[in-house]
């Protein structure tokens, strides 16, 4: 089946920098990927919609200078989280659209766990 | 490791006729589970989660779900199906880490 990598699995930092997470469709296109964020307990909410070779749609509320995305490719969407505080740390998940004969379908990475010192 | 597991790739119904949408989980520890969906050209839309408390939880549009400990079952029902559920599916499932785990999904198609 088709998979989504996401890197890294763990990642704890300093206030004040600035962390890089990846998420690759491995073996399928995807013009669309879509970015996560969950508290514990709480539902996931979307951050954001990544186009391939455009500008992310940002969901209400969710500041673009802080997070910011790039879907260079039709593989690979990055979220870097700026000047990264702890009020960030959270579990951040990817998913990518895979649009085939069936109809498309959603494929989810294995989620990042943010931790924010 | 945790897993979540929707066993069928497609559930087919007719309008007006209850539905499920199984989902069957392995968690250490007590779990958080969820319901998503997802309709074309969208992310995903919250449905409903159990935390703890009652095991039947009631969520938006009509749907509810059973947590069954014994089984490790958390199905998503539905007492009348309409055409305008047919979308895709996803349950999830937290640990006490706070790692999310999703199933593979499950596509609904209500027939008229």
């Amino acid at each position: 089946g088709a998979v989504v990598s996401q890197h890294p699995s763990w990642v704890i930092c300093k206030s004040g920098t600035s962390v890089k997470i990846e998420c690759r469709s491995l073996d399928f296109q995807a013009t669309t990927m879509f970015w996560y964020r969950q508290f514990p307990k709480q539902s996931l909410m979307l951050m954001a919609t990544s186009n391939e070779g455009s500008k992310a749609t940002y969901e209400q509320g969710v500041e673009k200078d802080k997070f910011l995305i790039n879907h260079a490719s039709l593989t690979l969407s990055t979220l870097t989280v700026t000047s990264a505080h702890p009020e960030d740390s959270s579990f951040y998940i990817c998913s990518a659209r895979r649009q085939g004969g069936k109809g498309e379908k959603l494929f989810f990475g294995s989620g990042t766990q943010l931790s924010v010192l | 490791a945790q897993s979540v597991a929707q066993p069928e790739d497609q559930v087919n119904v007719a309008e007006g006729n209850p539905l499920t949408v199984k989902c069957t989980y392995s968690v250490s520890g007590n779990p958080y589970l969820f319901w998503y969906v997802q309709y074309p050209n969208r992310g995903l839309q919250f449905l409903l989660k159990y935390i703890t408390g009652d095991n039947l939880v009631k969520g938006s549009y009509g749907f509810e779900a059973e947590f069954n400990k014994s089984q490790t079952s958390f199905h998503l029902k539905k007492p009348s199906a309409l055409v305008s559920d047919s979308a895709l599916y996803f349950c999830a499932a937290n640990d006490a880490g706070n790692m999310l785990t999703f199933g593979g999904g499950t596509r609904l198609m209500v027939k008229p």
